[in-house]
C-alpha cells in the first residue's frame, strides 16, 4: 500500500525551513528518501533502517519513528537547489513510493 | 563505476508497434525495479526482478507488458502493441544484493516513450 506524503506542495523563500511527512498503514522496516527535479531521474538522498534513526545530508535530515510508522524529512535554511519533488519509499517486499511533495524555493 | 544505464533515452512508436526498454544495472547490483511515471505524477511500481527471476510483478498490466532480467545482459521491459496511454517515462532502479529494502536503490535517467 502506497505511503502517504504531506503536504502535497510547499513554497518557501530561500533560507526558510520545511518538513515533509511520510506515513504508512503498514509496519515500516526502512524508509528511503529521494529528490527528483523536473525532467530528471530521482536522486537518492538517504535511507533510514531503524526506528528512531536520524540521518543528515547537507542541511537535509530525516527521522524515522517506527512505532508511529512515520518518517519526516527536514530541510533547513533552504537553498534554490532544493527545489524539486521529494518522494519517500517504503519496503513492502518491493520499494513503493508515496505520491510526492513538490517543493519550490523562491529567491 | 558507471551508474544505472537506460536506453534509449527517448523512444517514439506508432500505435500497435512494440517497445523495448533496456536497463543495465550498476556494477555489483543484482536487483532491478521498473517504474512508470506520467507527467506531474508519482513513481508507479511495475516489477521487481533478480537475475533470471521475477520477484514481484504485481504492478504490471496483465496484457502486453513483460519484463526479464537474464543472467547476462540488461533487464528488458517489453511493451507489445503499444497504445497512446503507454506514453510515459519509464525508470529503472538497481540495488545490490542484501536484505530487501535495506539497501539503496539508484535510478537510471529513464526512457521517455511517446506513442503516436
Amino acid at each position: 500500500q502506497q505511503p502517504v506524503q504531506s503536504p502535497q506542495a510547499v513554497i518557501l523563500r530561500e533560507g526558510e525551513d520545511a518538513v515533509i511527512n511520510c506515513s504508512s498503514s503498514k509496519a515500516l522496516y526502512s524508509v528511503h528518501w529521494y529528490r527528483q527535479k523536473h525532467g530528471e531521474a530521482p536522486v537518492f538522498l538517504m535511507i533510514l533502517l531503524k526506528g528512531g534513526e536520524q540521518k543528515g545530508h547537507e542541511k537535509i535530515s530525516a527521522s524515522f519513528n517506527e512505532k508511529k510508522q512515520q518518517s519526516s524529512l527536514y530541510l533547513t535554511a533552504s537553498q534554490l537547489s532544493y527545489s524539486g519533488t521529494y518522494f519517500c519509499g517504503t519496503e513492502q517486499g518491493k520499494l513503493i513510493f508515496g505520491q510526492g511533495t513538490e517543493l519550490s524555493v523562491k529567491p | 563505476n558507471a551508474g544505472v544505464m537506460q536506453n534509449p533515452r527517448h523512444l517514439v512508436r506508432r500505435r500497435g508497434q512494440e517497445a523495448r526498454l533496456r536497463c543495465s544495472p550498476m556494477k555489483g547490483h543484482s536487483h532491478v525495479y521498473w517504474y512508470r511515471q506520467l507527467p506531474e505524477e508519482g513513481l508507479k511500481f511495475m516489477v521487481y526482478l533478480q537475475k533470471e527471476n521475477i520477484i514481484d510483478e504485481s504492478g504490471m498490466p496483465k496484457e502486453r507488458f513483460s519484463a526479464e532480467f537474464p543472467k547476462e545482459g540488461p533487464s528488458i521491459l517489453r511493451i507489445q502493441q503499444v497504445v497512446r496511454g503507454d506514453s510515459a517515462a519509464y525508470f529503472c532502479a538497481s540495488s545490490p544484493p542484501g536484505l530487501r529494502g535495506n539497501t539503496e536503490a539508484f535510478f537510471g535517467q529513464g526512457t521517455r516513450l511517446t506513442v503516436v
